[in-house]
């Protein structure tokens, strides 16, 4: 199964460390996303990558929050000075623009919880 | 603000066809209507999604209403493995250039019962 990977599941850190997480998506899709999920919620928007270029960014996403996509392939979101509210899950997702109206394919995502 | 209101909860018999239904009176005239659900633990797994016609595929059928302002997702033989939460979401065309996140409400909890 090709489909998007996330690493790690699970990340459990104390108030003030920082977190990085790593997405896989699907080796052809060019368009990569990070929601955020709190539980009984939606998921929230993020940010948005095309190919390298990071085209659209979330309210939500403060200046501790800095996403990465370096070559196009795999993208990093890091988290500084972690507070409790940030506990959540992390979800990344892909598509591509080969095919209209392309679908998002979502990982399994990371639970971060902060103590 | 989600522009999509579901039911909070539904239950279904195993076996039974499953209908999960979706108001969206303010879609626009471009606007996709995607449904996703989501199991326990689990990212949100894409379903089906159409912009007037009905959609079939193998996991489901959506049903879009003549107006456009309601649509159904059907199940046809729910099996205890469909417990999730569905979520119905209307979207305009990536090509628009705008607005390319997906908003999403609550969605729908739905039971598969033995």
């Amino acid at each position: 199964d090709t489909g998007v990977s996330q690493d790690p599941r699970h990340k459990i850190t104390k108030r003030g460390q920082n977190v990085t997480f790593r997405c896989d998506p699907i080796s052809e899709h060019n368009r990569l996303y990070w929601y955020r999920q709190t539980l009984g919620q939606g998921p929230e928007f993020l940010t948005y990558f095309q190919n390298e270029a990071q085209l659209e960014k979330s309210r939500l996403l403060s200046d501790r929050f800095s996403a990465e996509r370096p070559k196009g392939s795999f993208s990093t979101l890091e988290i500084q000075r972690t507070e409790q509210g940030d506990s959540a899950m992390y979800l990344c997702a892909s598509s591509t623009n080969r095919v209209p109206n392309s679908p998002l394919h979502f990982g399994n995502g990371t639970r971060l919880t902060v103590t | 603000d989600a522009k999509t209101t579901q039911p909070t909860s539904m239950d279904c018999a195993e076996g039974r066809a499953a209908n999960l239904p979706c108001n969206h009176s303010t879609i626009s005239g471009n606007e996709y209507v995607y449904w996703y659900r989501q199991i326990h633990s689990q990212g949100p797994q894409y379903i089906i999604h159409g912009l007037k016609n009905n959609e079939t595929n193998e996991m489901a059928s959506l049903i879009i209403t003549e107006d456009r302002k309601s649509s159904t997702l059907i199940l046809p033989h729910a099996t205890l493995r469909d417990t999730a939460v569905y979520y119905c979401i209307v979207r305009p065309p990536l090509e628009a250039g705008n607005n390319r996140k997906l908003i999403w409400g609550l969605g729908t909890s739905l039971a598969v019962n033995p």
